[in-house]
C-alpha cells in the first residue's frame, strides 16, 4: 500500500529555534496534503490543508507565520514551525491523498518538545 | 509498540442494513481510541472517542462504538446505513502517540 514517511518522529529544541518536520509519500503523488495537531487527551486538530503548488489553506487559529507549511512537489510537505516555544510542544502528524482522491495515508507523526 | 488493524479493507452494505467495522489494537495499557471518517478527497471528520468510563460511546450520525479490553477491540457499529455513509473510516489509537489503522471502506448499496 501507500506510504507516507514523516521525520523526524521526535524532535527536542530549544525555545526560540525553528523546526522543520517533512512528510513524503513515497509511492504514490500527494496531490493534497493534510497537517494536524494532536494535545494530549485531545483528538487531532487540523491545522492546514495544502495543495501542490499553492499557498496552504489554514484552520481557523492557526497562525500562518508561526506554522510555514511547504508543498513545493508531489512527494513532500514540510510544516517548519517558527521561533518555537513550549506551548508549540505536542505531536503533529501529516496525511496525504494522492490523485486517485479516495483514500487517505497518513505519516508516523512528530512529536515535538520545545524547553 | 502499538499498532492497530482494521481486518476488512472493504465492506459493501445494503442501504438500511447494520454495519460493523473491526478494530483491533495493540498496547501494553489502555490507550485512547478514536473512530474517523473520511468522505472522497477530503479529510478526517471525527466520529466518536473513547477516553475512560463507560466502554460504549456514542458518537455522531448515529454511530457507537465499544471498547472491549479483553478484546482489544474498539469496533464500531451503526444500527442502519445511510447512503451518505459510503467513506473510509480509520481506527486511531492514542497511547505513546497517535496512530492510525489502514482504513475501511464502506460501499453502500441502494
Amino acid at each position: 500500500g501507500a506510504v507516507v514517511s514523516q521525520h523526524p518522529s521526535r524532535v527536542i529544541c530549544k525555545s526560540g529555534t525553528s523546526v522543520k518536520i517533512e512528510c513524503r509519500s513515497l509511492d504514490f503523488q500527494a496531490t493534497t496534503m493534510f497537517w494536524y495537531r494532536q494535545f494530549p487527551k485531545q483528538s487531532l486538530m487540523l491545522m492546514a490543508t495544502s495543495n501542490e503548488g499553492s499557498k496552504a489553506t489554514y484552520e481557523q487559529g492557526v497562525e500562518k507565520d508561526k506554522f510555514l507549511i511547504n508543498h513545493a512537489s508531489l512527494t513532500l510537505s514540510t510544516l517548519t514551525v517558527t521561533s518555537a516555544h513550549p506551548e508549540d510542544s505536542s505531536f503533529y502528524i501529516c496525511s496525504a491523498i494522492g490523485r486517485s482522491n479516495e483514500k487517505l495515508f497518513f505519516g508516523s507523526g512528530t512529536q515535538l518538545s520545545v524547553l | 509498540a502499538q499498532s492497530v488493524t482494521q481486518p476488512d479493507i472493504h465492506i459493501t452494505v445494503s442501504e438500511g442494513a447494520s454495519l460493523e467495522l473491526r478494530c483491533n489494537y495493540s498496547y501494553g495499557a489502555t490507550p485512547y481510541l478514536f473512530w474517523y471518517v473520511q468522505s472522497p478527497g477530503q479529510g478526517l471528520q471525527l466520529l466518536l472517542k473513547y477516553f475512560s468510563g463507560d466502554t460504549l460511546v456514542q458518537g455522531i450520525k448515529g454511530f457507537e462504538a465499544e471498547f472491549k479490553r479483553s478484546q482489544s477491540s474498539f469496533n464500531l457499529r451503526k444500527p442502519s446505513v445511510h447512503w451518505s455513509d459510503a467513506a473510509e473510516y480509520f481506527c486511531a489509537v492514542y497511547g505513546q502517540n497517535f496512530v492510525f489503522g489502514p482504513g475501511t471502506r464502506l460501499s453502500v448499496l441502494p
